[in-house]
């Protein structure tokens, strides 16, 4: 099985409340990541976790946590949600070095 | 600035007709490169890669090419069908601590028609 899950598929939330979203994996990799997709732009990669060790792009590094409690989940939690998060989340894996990544079907968040 | 970039957003094809997608990059350090396939609401999916110790790699109806020394890489769809028609993403990938960083450039449309 090379799919990779994620939930919901799609998520309405409130300007200032929080969102966790949901991504596993079966495939025993190493490494998940988190994309930030918006129409006409290019896939942003927000964080990755190898093992247990979280990475965080500096650029979001404030906006987005995650949490990896076994090889199979991880999530991304935002805090506070404000209009501009309004996109789709890629989650992905790989197994780690330099394997491809397997991306999951997204999950489309709208902040109203 | 964007490290990875597909300067035309669209493409149309006739069936039959070979597909051409390009792609460049800036990061000399980029040592790993990718197609991607997405459909509308659907996850990229991967078609094909090239390390850059090659300069091409065929499969099937796919090859890419690698120009290291014009930090271009393309991706030919020889025979395009209808069923190619999809948003194509390129993406490379430099080492960063061991791990898969892949950096997506904005994606072509691909249209093509019968």
């Amino acid at each position: 099985d090379t799919t990779v899950k994620q939930n919901p598929r799609y998520k309405l939330a409130r300007v200032g409340k929080p969102v966790n979203l949901i991504c596993s994996q079966t495939m025993n990799h190493d490494t998940m990541y988190w994309y930030q997709k918006k129409p006409n732009q290019a896939p942003k990669l927000l964080l990755f976790y190898y093992d247990k060790i979280l990475n965080r792009e500096a650029d979001t590094f404030e906006k987005f946590q995650s949490s990896r409690p076994n090889n199979s989940f991880c999530s991304l939690y935002i805090g506070s949600a404000g209009l501009e998060y309004s996109a789709m989340y890629l989650c992905a894996s790989s197994r780690g070095g330099r394997d491809e990544q397997y991306f999951g079907p997204g999950t489309r968040l709208t902040v109203l | 600035g964007q490290q990875v970039k597909q300067s035309s957003p669209s493409l149309t094809v006739q069936e039959g007709g070979i597909s051409i997608l390009n792609c460049d990059y800036e990061n000399d350090m980029f040592d790993y490169f990718a197609w991607y396939k997405k459909y509308p609401d659907n996850s990229p999916t991967l078609l094909i890669s090239v390390r850059s110790n090659v300069d091409k790699r065929e499969d099937g109806r796919l090859t890419v090419f690698l120009n290291k020394s014009g930090k271009h890489f393309s991706l030919h769809i020889t025979a395009s069908q209808p069923e190619d028609t999809a948003v194509y993403l390129c993406a490379a990938v430099g080492a960063t601590g061991g791990n898969n960083k892949l950096t997506f450039g904005q994606g072509t449309v691909l249209s093509v028609i019968p």
